[in-house]
């Protein structure tokens, strides 16, 4: 059972470099979202895609960008990289927008130097 | 807006005890959700359990169950006989029908079981 699958686990980037990344899911889920967490705060949503072909806006969609690229991808790419975007991405599906639960992947921890 | 409020950036608990982690949250809409979720020193977030605001009893989940005080706004998280694999931290969160069905997190409470 793959579930929410990231790639990758870690990388380490210099200021204004740019990378994406990926997320998957094969739960056949119709709602995506990209989170960050930060030490000693809870995650914050980045975007969110609440159905193949939607993208909106989260809380911290600053310096990212995203793409449904169908209903199973879900992928977060940095422009131009900032020491501010240091952080532990997380990527999260669910049912739908209003399900009880996301499933969430192991995360990608980002570097920027 | 909506917020979410955990005050108790640290907990400890004896092991086979119960404890109670707080999680107070503000929001305007007739309908939401609340969740709990776990994060082991791993890095992955767990799943622990749902409360829909409509929902009539307290939910419950094995160990866990949440005890929802609406005209408090509390949704406190309760782990009954806890276990040394229960040390972890644990978060809130919330989602509302206002600005899309975005979910909010609280920041965390670390929980350490004592053995």
């Amino acid at each position: 059972n793959a579930g929410v699958t990231q790639t990758p686990k870690f990388q380490v980037l210099k200021t204004g470099q740019s990378m994406t990344l990926q997320c998957a899911q094969d739960m056949n889920h119709n709602s995506m979202y990209w989170y960050r967490q930060d030490p000693g705060m809870g995650l914050r949503l980045i975007y969110y895609s609440a159905s193949e072909g939607t993208t909106d806006k989260g809380e911290v969609p600053n310096g990212y960008n995203v793409s449904r690229l169908n209903k199973r991808e879900f992928s977060l790419r940095l422009e131009s990289a900032a020491p501010s975007q240091t952080s532990v991405y997380f990527c999260a599906s669910s049912p739908g927008l209003v399900a009880e639960t996301q499933y969430f992947g192991p995360g990608t921890r980002l570097l920027v130097l | 807006a909506q917020k979410i409020t955990q005050t108790q950036p640290g907990m400890f608990v004896q092991e086979k005890e119960a404890v109670t982690l707080d999680c107070t949250y503000d929001t305007s809409d007739p309908s939401y959700g609340l969740f709990w979720y776990k994060q082991p020193s791993s890095g992955e977030m767990i799943f622990l359990i749902y409360q829909g605001s409509y929902d009539q009893q307290n939910a419950t989940e094995g160990r866990y169950s949440l005890n929802f005080q609406k005209a408090r706004k509390s949704a406190n998280l309760v782990i009954s006989a806890s276990q040394l694999g229960d040390s972890a931290m644990y978060f809130c969160a919330m989602r509302g029908h206002t600005g899309g069905f975005k979910t909010i997190f609280g920041a965390g409470t670390r929980l350490f079981v004592k053995a």
